[in-house]
């Protein structure tokens, strides 16, 4: 059974840093391409980033970069979102996913809640 | 970025009548390769979204055939043949083929 388990959330102050971690299980974790998506309360979806099975390739909304890095460790079955310089606006719940465009059997987290606030 | 605009943003429906969502993209979502990459996802308040519908019309698993989704180019639609208590909550389309990945805003079905 896939399953994707997000940790690492709480309550920062804003220009703080928090990294967010994803332990995947149930599928070859090297073999997938892996996503951040996240959802401030009461709003919509927003993704993030992407990074391809072996790390090789990342991609983030404009938004994010510079300020948020997407990693994993293959050995470890991991993901990662390491988030700097935080804002009020970064407060929402942020997802790990197991995107499949093409076929199904995409898998999303329970989600973790990050809130930036002094 | 693509802008999904979704319309209506509120659907109160009557249980076992049809409902049904639009999502238009701001662009073509026919993709280099000659796929559509429009998805459909349902949301239950306090739940992780959850995918439904992947490349414009494909049910994902155990979803139940009264769902139907269509569409082509920058005009899609999201049909439910007859809506049942479970189907209320937040639905979303997203579109895969243009990065970044984005959503519509949402439209929030309950029944009346």
């Amino acid at each position: 059974e896939v399953q994707l388990v997000e940790s690492g959330g709480g309550l920062v102050q804003p220009g703080g840093s928090l990294r967010l971690s994803c332990a995947a299980s149930g599928f070859t974790f090297s073999s997938y391409w892996m996503s951040w998506v996240r959802q401030a309360p009461g709003k919509g979806l927003e993704w993030l980033a992407n990074i391809k099975g072996d790390g090789s390739e990342k991609y983030y909304v404009d938004s994010m970069k510079g300020r948020f890095t997407i990693s994993r460790d293959n050995a470890n079955n991991s993901l990662y979102l390491q988030m700097n310089s935080l804002r009020a606006e970064d407060t929402a719940v942020y997802y790990c996913a197991r995107p499949r465009r093409s076929i199904s059997e995409e898998y999303w987290g329970q989600g973790t809640l990050v809130t930036v606030s002094s | 970025d693509v802008v999904m605009t979704q319309s209506p943003l509120s659907l109160p429906v009557t249980l076992g009548q049809p409902a049904s969502i639009s999502c238009r993209s701001s662009q073509s979502l026919v993709s280099s390769d000659g796929n559509t990459f429009l998805n459909w996802f349902h949301q239950r308040p306090g739940q992780s979204p959850r995918r439904l519908i992947y490349k414009v019309s494909n049910r994902d698993s155990g979803v139940p055939d009264r769902f139907s989704g269509s569409g082509s180019g920058t005009d899609f639609t999201l049909k439910i043949s007859r809506v049942e208590a479970e189907d209320v909550g937040v639905y979303y389309c997203m579109q895969g083929t243009h990065w970044p990945w984005t959503f519509g805003q949402g439209t929030k079905v309950e029944i009346k």
